[in-house]
């Protein structure tokens, strides 16, 4: 059964700084990685994602890259700012289990001015 | 493409009512995911549908809990009756061939 992991469960950093958030899964057999970001009271907004193919995605400020060997994904974010501020989550959906994805319990970004 | 649709976006009913949500996928997307999110629980998957026929429904919580996809451009999710500790926010998400979700922005039910 696959397991996501996202560590730390909060994190608070003063603007400008850059940033680098984790995701582990257990399971190395996946079809893809996605990031979410999500504001209070708000949906799931998609930010990257990764297909098992690939290595890395580039967004603007955003990069995430993904190792399965490890079992690793981390969403870099550049120049962070106040904006920035939410909860991620990433999630990793199956080969098998085609087209269900599991969801880590996501990492809530504080952003100081 | 307008995105994945949900209506309404916050329903407030009292105890014993029955509730109905809405969700519009993306056209194309062959998958359609009901999902709850509360503090306590986080994020949970209810049910899912591929091409229409539900796939996976153990995340169902109860006999209460039931739901449809008709066609490709429509499902519900509905509480009948509906309790107290159904409070959440439901969401709807769809996935097409290229892979990833694209969630609706959600129902937020409030049942007193």
């Amino acid at each position: 059964k696959q397991e996501v992991t996202q560590i730390p469960a909060a994190l608070s950093v003063p603007e400008g700084e850059n940033l680098v958030l984790n995701c582990s899964f257990t399971d190395s057999a996946i079809y893809n990685l996605q990031w979410f970001r999500q504001d209070p009271g708000k949906g799931l907004t998609s930010l990257l994602l990764i297909q098992s193919s690939q290595r890395e995605q580039t967004s603007g400020r955003l990069n995430a890259s993904l190792d399965k060997s490890s079992g690793r994904s981390t969403l870099y974010i550049a120049a962070s700012q106040p904006g920035d501020s939410a909860t991620y989550l990433c999630a990793v959906e199956h080969p098998t289990n085609a087209g269900k994805s599991t969801f880590g319990d996501g990492t809530t970004l504080t952003v100081k001015p | 493409d307008a995105g994945v649709i949900q209506s309404p976006r916050h329903e407030v009913t009292e105890m014993g009512q029955e509730v109905t949500l809405r969700c519009k996928p993306i056209s194309g997307h062959d998958y359609l995911f009901w999902y709850r999110q509360t503090m306590m629980r986080g994020l949970e998957l209810l049910i899912y549908f591929n091409n229409n026929v539900p796939i996976d429904d153990s995340g169902m919580p109860e006999d209460r809990f039931s739901a449809k996809m008709p066609n490709a451009s429509f499902s519900t999710l509905k509480i009948q009756p509906s309790e107290p500790r159904d409070s959440a926010v439901y969401f709807c998400a769809s996935s097409g061939p290229e892979g990833g979700y694209t969630f609706g922005s959600g129902t937020r039910l409030t049942v007193v």
